[in-house]
């Protein structure tokens, strides 16, 4: 099955700096993947996601690149700001008729004031 | 448009007893997903159902755990005899086929605590 790994597990950056998560899938078939923050007590919520057939997706701050030749995905953060703390989690999904979603284990984001 | 709605939000059981998690899903999906989050770790698929139909529950575990989507009310994920292993959060996500792609959105979870 598909396993996916992200990086870094924590993360503190300066408010006004970018951010940068990484994640690796293992399964080549694998043609969508999301991006969810999860606030504290909270369930995820989606942010940006992206799918096989494009390389990069841009929503104002937020940024995801993908690479399937190398099978990695990146989420990108510009101009930090406190309320983007929160734990981020990639994941993909499968093609055919696989539609769970496969987690990365998560990045826990501080913004410093 | 509502949101995926979970209830409760929070549940306490003392081992051996029964849980009952509800899922109501957005407006319009057709398509529930329930996952499990332990403490500190991301979210495992358990099982994904359409109306009255389970289609995929690999990540279910074989015992005591159930799922179902009847054609009328929520989704119902049944934990009998829990044991404290099954604490965790778990989250439900609907999603519906447009233009054949489909978005998982997420609930607020129902936090379970077994003592």
């Amino acid at each position: 099955g598909e396993n996916v790994e992200q990086h870094p597990s924590t993360l503190s950056v300066q408010e006004g700096d970018s951010a940068v998560i990484k994640c690796t899938y293992s399964d080549s078939a694998s043609n969508y993947f999301p991006w969810y923050k999860q606030e504290l007590g909270k369930g995820p919520q989606l942010i940006i996601d992206i799918r096989s057939n494009v390389g990069e997706k841009k929503d104002q701050r937020i940024a995801v690149t993908l690479n399937k030749t190398a099978k990695h995905f990146s989420l990108h953060i510009t101009e930090t700001q406190p309320e983007d703390s929160a734990v981020y989690f990639c994941a993909a999904r499968g093609s055919g008729s696989a539609r769970q979603l496969t987690f990365g284990s998560g990045t826990q984001l501080t913004v410093l004031p | 448009n509502a949101g995926v709605m979970q209830n409760p939000r929070h549940l306490v059981r003392r081992r051996g007893q029964e849980a009952r998690l509800r899922c109501s899903p957005m407006k319009g999906h057709s398509h529930v997903y329930w996952y499990r989050q332990l403490p500190e770790e991301g979210l495992k698929f358990m099982v994904y159902l359409q109306k009255e139909n389970i289609i995929d529950e690999s990540g279910m575990p074989k015992e005591r755990f159930s799922a179902e989507f009847p054609k009328e009310g929520p989704s119902i994920l049944r934990i009998q005899q829990v044991v404290r292993g099954d604490s965790a959060a778990y989250f439900c996500a609907s999603s519906s086929r447009e233009r054949g792609f489909e978005t998982q959105y997420f609930g607020p979870g129902t936090r379970l605590l077994v003592l």
